[in-house]
Formats: structure tokens, sequence, C-alpha cells
């Protein structure tokens, strides 16, 4: 069955370094997401993207943050500079058309870890 | 904004009984989705609702949007040790572009 899969698992960083969180979504899914979920909290909406570019994104996705698409299969999130209240669970999803009425399918996520 | 709002937040069942989780949202729903998350792993799409009254199943479980389009509950029947993780509802946006959710609901199910 075709899944969404995310590298690294885990990711322990330095406050102020730069990392990248790497995805590969459902090969025939257009649209795709990164969510994040701080420990003990609600699962929160990051970005959008769609057709090469971001079609929305939430007050947390601030200039830290930014997403690439670089070749066909590959969708990133980069943080320029970490701050310790990044640590959390980060999410990338999936889905086959845009989010209304369509079910976005989940990676396992990474752990990231910012000391 | 749109909030869901979950209950119980845990529960605790012996195996083989019902329950029920309930997902309550501030507005109205255009698509209600139940996920399910063992702690510390990703999200497993369970069922996604969009009419009002609508109702599927899966197996030994059940979700059902109510006519009103504001709640939706989720059923699980005799339930087994696989069942236990957590249950997250999540619902379109105002946009339809992204997924709210809410706080999830913790079931362990002993046995």
């Amino acid at each position: 069955e075709p899944e969404v899969t995310q590298t690294p698992s885990h990711q322990v960083t330095q406050m102020g370094q730069e990392v990248i969180l790497r995805c590969v979504p459902i090969s025939n899914h257009l649209y795709f997401y990164w969510y994040r979920q701080i420990l003990g909290q609600k699962v929160e909406f990051l970005v959008s993207f769609y057709n090469n570019e971001i079609s929305e994104k939430s007050e947390i996705f601030d200039d830290q943050f930014s997403v690439e698409r670089p070749d066909g299969s590959n969708f990133t999130l980069k943080i320029r500079s970490t701050k310790l209240e990044d640590s959390a669970m980060y999410f990338c999803a999936s889905s086959e058309g845009g989010q209304g009425g369509t079910e976005a399918f989940f990676g396992q996520g990474t752990r990231l870890t910012v000391v | 904004s749109q909030e869901l709002e979950q209950s119980p937040q845990s529960l605790i069942v012996q195996e083989g009984k019902n329950l029920t989780i309930n997902c309550t949202s501030s507005k109205t729903l255009y698509g209600l989705y139940w996920y399910k998350q063992k702690y510390g792993e990703g999200l497993i799409f369970l069922m996604m609702l969009q009419k009002g009254g609508e109702e599927k199943s899966h197996e030994k479980i059940t979700a059902k949007l109510d006519e009103k389009k504001q709640q939706s509950s989720l059923h699980i029947t005799a339930s087994q040790p696989s069942h236990a993780g957590i249950y997250l509802c999540g619902a379109d946006n105002q946009a339809g572009t992204a997924l709210i959710f809410g706080k999830g609901t913790t079931l362990s199910v002993s046995s």
C-alpha cells in the first residue's frame, strides 16, 4: 500500500542551526502539507503546497520556514535557524485533491529536538 | 476560528466493551476526518464523513456525522487491545485548504 515516508525519524540539532526535514509523498498525489505537533498539544497546520508553490500557510510558518519540492519525488521543510520552541513532531501529508473533501495521508513523522 | 472539542479526553475500557468518542465543532463541518495515532507515531486515516447523517463503518469502528453537521461520534464495538491509541478528529478549515484537529482522545484497552 502506498505511503508517505519521512526522514529522518529523529533529529537532534543545536539552537540556531538549520535543519531540513524530508518527505516522499504518495506518488500520484498533487497536494502536500506539513503539520507539527508539540508534545502534548494538538496537531497544527503549517503549510500546504500545490503546483510548485505554497497555497496556504499558517501564522506559525514564518520567515524561518521554507518548503521546496526539489525533484519529482521529495518535499522538504527547512527551518533556517532553529529555536528551542521548534522542538516538535513534524508530519508530512499528501492528498490526491485539495483538502476539502479529500483524505490526507500522513507520514510517520520526524521528531525534532532542539537543544 | 473553528475549534474541535473531543470528549472524553481519555478512556480506559475492558477488552470486549463498547465505547464512544465524540467530536464537537464550533462551526458547521464540511469534511470530518477520524485518524488514529499511536503515541509518538504518525496519523492513520480511518474515515471521512461529509454529509449530514452520514455513517461509515470499517471493521468494528463506526463513525457518524449528525444531521446538523456539528458533531461526530466514533463508536468501537467489542474493543480489543489493538484499538488502543489516540483518536483524533480533524475538520476542513473554512477555506477547505487544511485540516484543524481536536486534542485527541487517548484510549486504553485492558485485557
